[in-house]
């Protein structure tokens, strides 16, 4: 199953909402997480079965979607979210992830 | 705390072998299914493989890219959780992260499938 998201590249200020879209190339239901990855550190779930938030995780951030199309959706942009997002698919073998989209600051 | 340790990386001639161990501790290892996922540089997240917990036979799944030339294994009684790697090329270049897996898993199905602990990751080098 491949998974695309869009936009490879987003640039936005703090403060902003910003969404970011995974379309998978086939049906997965929810079996769909979403990860973070600081330069040069591990990636870390965020949220998982499309839209419940990880322990930990703030509030604005969420997770929509099921079938093919899925959103990861940041609400007023703190500094700290400045980092790539991976989408990854757990329906079926291989897991794969999406080829991450990058969010910097404008 | 859920700690995850990767050793073993290095640098290695195109066609040599390397095996990668990750040491786990402050959680239940055999509750959890364990994989591997690694990051070529500049690049993105790829999945290696996995090795399914005691109840469901230690059995593995690996990526079409590596599926013959590499083998997971573990051992619940030291925590500890390997990737053998053979006939490495090039392309194998990249961070090696261990990652907790699913628990609560039976006939296929787990009560949490996602990757929630990584480890900080292993650099293997394949060059000549």
């Amino acid at each position: 199953i491949q998974l695309t998201q869009s936009p490879p590249f987003l640039s936005a200020s703090v403060g902003d909402r910003v969404t970011i879209t995974c379309r998978a190339s086939q049906g997965i239901y929810s079996n769909l997480g979403w990860y973070q990855q600081k330069p040069g550190k591990a990636p870390e779930l965020l949220i998982y079965v499309a839209s419940t938030l990880q322990s930990g995780v703030p509030s604005r951030f969420s997770g929509s979607g099921s079938g093919t199309d899925f959103t990861l959706t940041i609400n007023n942009l703190q500094p700290e979210d400045f980092a790539t997002y991976y989408c990854q698919q757990v329906n079926s073998y291989p897991i794969t992830f999406g080829q991450g989209t990058r969010l910097e600051i404008k | 705390e859920v700690q995850l340790v990767e050793s073993g990386g290095g640098l290695v001639q195109p066609g040599g072998s390397l095996r990668l161990s990750c040491s786990a501790s402050g959680f239940t290892f055999s509750d959890h299914y364990m994989d591997w996922v690694r990051q070529a540089p500049g690049k993105g997240l790829e999945w290696v493989g996995r090795s399914r917990d005691k109840v469901n036979g230690y059995t593995t799944e690996y990526a079409a890219s590596v599926k013959g030339r590499f083998t997971i294994s573990r051992d619940d009684s030291k925590n500890s959780l390997y990737l053998q790697m053979n006939s490495l090329n090039t392309e194998d270049t990249a961070v090696y992260y261990c990652t907790r897996g699913p628990f609560g898993c039976s006939r296929g199905r787990c009560s949490f499938s996602y990757l929630d602990a990584w480890g900080k990751g292993t650099t293997v080098t394949v060059s000549s």
